[in-house]
């Protein structure tokens, strides 16, 4: 059984960093087509895609939040840490880490999804 | 980016009818294309990869359709339980989601 918890402070100031763990189980992050992404959801809003990171170490950002992100994997620890820098109150949302399904290359869905963790920027 | 559209943006509607929604990219998008359905309060749940693929343990009255550019989710026969916002996601390039479509009982 795959599981995802994510973790990390809830309040945090403008202009501070942001950063949150993903803890999984039932997967490893070594396995050839596996992956973790990132993903938030303003209250009352759409989800938006954050980040994504694959088996083998490579990466993809938001185009539009690419300069404030970082994702990096603990493979040791099955964890997954995202970064976001310069947070501001739009920021606000509730934060969620989930595991990359598919196997196949550009076939990325998500399933399933921890229980995501709210961030309030506020000063 | 690949804009998603999703429509209606919300509907009304009673057990056991048949629901659709539908969900229209930007730009061609072959069938890089998935639904989720999200309860209130809780993180999103995938029924439908690949734009018609059912998840395992999904019920079979979901079903996905369509290449391209646009795209159906169908609910055959409402349930309770399937009141709820649902999700489309494209991931032919840079991911997106669609602005979701919020079903509710009429």
């Amino acid at each position: 059984q795959i599981t995802l918890k994510e973790s990390g402070l809830t309040l945090v100031k403008p202009t501070q960093t942001l950063t949150l763990t993903c803890t999984f189980s039932g997967f490893s992050l070594t396995t050839n087509g596996v992956g973790v992404g990132w993903f938030r959801q303003p209250p009352g809003k759409a989800l938006e895609w954050l980040a994504l990171i694959y088996w083998d170490a490579e990466t993809r950002y938001s185009p539009s939040l690419k300069s404030r992100l970082s994702i990096t994997k603990d493979t040791s620890k099955n964890q997954v840490v995202l970064t976001m820098t310069d947070m501001d109150p739009v920021d606000t949302a509730t934060y969620y880490c989930a595991h990359r399904g598919s196997k196949t290359v550009m076939d990325d869905w998500f399933d399933p999804w921890g229980q995501g963790t709210p961030v309030i920027v506020s000063s | 980016d690949i804009q998603m559209t999703q429509s209606p943006s919300s509907l009304s509607a009673s057990v056991g009818d048949r629901v659709t929604i539908t969900c229209r990219a930007s730009q061609r998008i072959n069938n890089y294309l998935n639904w989720y359905q999200q309860k209130a309060g809780t993180a999103p749940k995938l029924l439908i990869y690949a734009a018609s693929s059912l998840q395992s343990g999904v019920p079979s009255r979901f079903s996905g359709s369509g290449s391209g550019t646009d795209f159906t989710l169908t609910i055959s026969s409402l349930q309770v339980e399937d009141f709820a916002t649902y999700y489309c996601q494209q991931s032919y390039n840079t991911l997106t989601f669609g602005g979701g479509t919020r079903v509710e009982i009429k």
